[in-house]
C-alpha cells in the first residue's frame, strides 16, 4: 500500500516568488491536512481539506491557500515568499480526519534565499 | 498559543532504559495521539487515545490520559537505540474538523 507522497522533496526558492507543493494521499483517503514545521513554532496546522472542500483553516496569511481535486490529490501554494516560510511542509490523510490517527508524507522542504 | 506543552523538552537515556514523555494540553478533546519523528522527516502516527479512556497499550508503548488534569504520558520500556527520535503529542478537538494541535516535542536519545 503506498503511503503518502509528497513532491518535492526539496525546494530553494527566492523572496517574493510563488511555489506550489503537492500531496498525493493514501488510496481511499479522502481527508488531507497540510501543516509547517519550523524550529522556532513548531508543527503549526495549515489546513484541512475533506471531498474537495475546505474544511478548517490556520491562523496563516492569506498568501497560503490550498486545494483539493476529485482524486483527493491536493496541492498548497505560498505567494509572494518571504524569508519566514522557510519550513518543513507535511501532508497528511486520513480516511475521514476525525478520531483517526493521521498518515504523513516525507514532507517538502522550503528554503526562501 | 493553542499548542500544549511537552516535558522534558529532551531525554537521554541508555539502551535497555524506560522513558517517559509527559504532555499538557490546553482545550477539551476528542482524542490525543503520539507521533514519532526521525531527523525532520515525516511523522510516524504511534498511538491514539480516546477522550474515554485512560490508558492503551501497543507494543513496548503505553500511553496513559487524565482528562482532568488535561496531561498525557508516553511510556516506552525497554528502549532501543533505534528510538532515538523526537516524539510529540497532538490533540485532536473534534469540534474543528481533522485539525491536530501538536505539542512541542520531546528529543529522545537512547545510547547504545
Amino acid at each position: 500500500k503506498a503511503g503518502v507522497t509528497q513532491t518535492p522533496r526539496y525546494l530553494i526558492k527566492t523572496r517574493g516568488q510563488q511555489v506550489t507543493l503537492s500531496c498525493s494521499p493514501i488510496s481511499g483517503h479522502r481527508s488531507v491536512s497540510w501543516y509547517q514545521q519550523t524550529p522556532g513554532q513548531g508543527l503549526q496546522f495549515l489546513f484541512e481539506y475533506f471531498s474537495e472542500t475546505q474544511r478548517n483553516k490556520g491562523n496563516f496569511p492569506g498568501r497560503f491557500s490550498g486545494r483539493q481535486f476529485s482524486n483527493s490529490r491536493s496541492e498548497m501554494n505560498v505567494s509572494t515568499l518571504e524569508l519566514g516560510d522557510s519550513a518543513l511542509y507535511l501532508c497528511a490523510s486520513s480516511t475521514r480526519g476525525d478520531s483517526y490517527g493521521y498518515t504523513f508524507g516525507s514532507g517538502t522542504r522550503l528554503t526562501v534565499v | 498559543s493553542q499548542q500544549g506543552e511537552e516535558d522534558p523538552q529532551a531525554l537521554s537515556i541508555q539502551e535497555g532504559e524506560n522513558a517517559t514523555m509527559n504532555c499538557s494540553y490546553k482545550t477539551s478533546i476528542n482524542n490525543l495521539q503520539w507521533y514519532r519523528q526521525n531527523s525532520g522527516r515525516g511523522l510516524v502516527h504511534l498511538i491514539l487515545i480516546r477522550s474515554n479512556e485512560r490508558e492503551k497499550h501497543s507494543g513496548r508503548l503505553r500511553v496513559t490520559l487524565d482528562t482532568s488534569k488535561k496531561s498525557s504520558s508516553l511510556l516506552i520500556t525497554a528502549s532501543r537505540a533505534a528510538d532515538t527520535a523526537s516524539y510529540f503529542c497532538a490533540t485532536h478537538p473534534g469540534n474543528q474538523g481533522g485539525k491536530l494541535i501538536f505539542g512541542q516535542g520531546t528529543e529522545l536519545s537512547v545510547k547504545p
